[in-house]
């Protein structure tokens, strides 16, 4: 198993503004996952690419990967108040029973 | 809607005291974990459970122990708490697919232990 870093630590935009993190892994993988954290709360699972995947869409989420330079990026389009939340990758190896995640992009909207 | 059940949202317990942190989950997951978050840490892997009885030890198992006596539910034992171990604990299950690899995880709304 491995952990992804997440980048930047923090981002503050304006509401109605696109909002890029970016997550780098060091070994191959089966899949990546991104899953969103509230305030005080349990993650969420946001979406799940395979490695054979190069881009995935979710309503306002977009992922891509890049298995060749061991990336990935979540862009929100169109950012609401609401999306305020830590944001968290996770890449998973092939027999990667256990998931261990970063300390995730700090994401503020702001009204 | 599936669901990951921890049995508090807020515990607070005095040091020395043994403390049970219990999570249920309704969809037969076969993996159960437990996490700890601390601020600027992110989270940290306690212990996981892939079967009923079957543990293995995370990142961080020091001060800690787990029991899965049945698929539902895992529990987390703090055999005698101490300040440090002051956190929000997180438990999260997941289904398998493929050679034990990791599909998407299933978390509680977290647990806030403050030891005093």
């Amino acid at each position: 198993s491995q952990q992804g870093e997440e980048d930047p630590q923090a981002l503050s935009i304006q509401e109605g503004e696109n909002a890029t993190m970016n997550c780098s892994y060091k070994t191959s993988i089966n899949n990546l996952q991104w899953y969103r954290q509230n305030s005080g709360r349990g993650l969420v699972h946001l979406i799940l690419i395979r490695s054979n995947e190069r881009e995935k869409h979710s309503g306002r989420l977009r992922v891509t990967l890049d298995t060749s330079k061991k990336s990935s990026s979540l862009l929100i389009t169109a950012s609401r108040a609401a999306d305020t939340a830590s944001y968290f990758c996770a890449p998973i190896n092939t027999g990667g029973f256990k998931t261990i995640f970063g300390a995730g992009t700090r994401l503020f909207v702001k009204a | 809607d599936v669901k990951v059940t921890q049995s508090s949202r807020y515990l607070v317990k005095r040091t020395g005291e043994k403390v049970f942190l219990e999570c249920v989950q309704d969809m037969d997951h076969e993996n159960m974990f437990w996490y700890r978050q601390d601020p600027g840490l992110g989270l940290r892997l306690i212990y996981f459970s892939y079967d009923v009885k079957m543990k293995e030890k995370g990142d961080i198992p020091e001060g800690y122990s787990v029991s899965r006596e049945k698929k539902e539910r895992f529990s987390l034992i703090l055999e005698s708490a101490s300040t440090n171990q002051t956190s929000m604990y997180l438990c999260a299950s997941s289904g398998m697919v493929g050679v034990r690899t990791n599909e998407k995880l299933f978390f509680g709304s977290g647990t806030q232990l403050s030891v005093l």
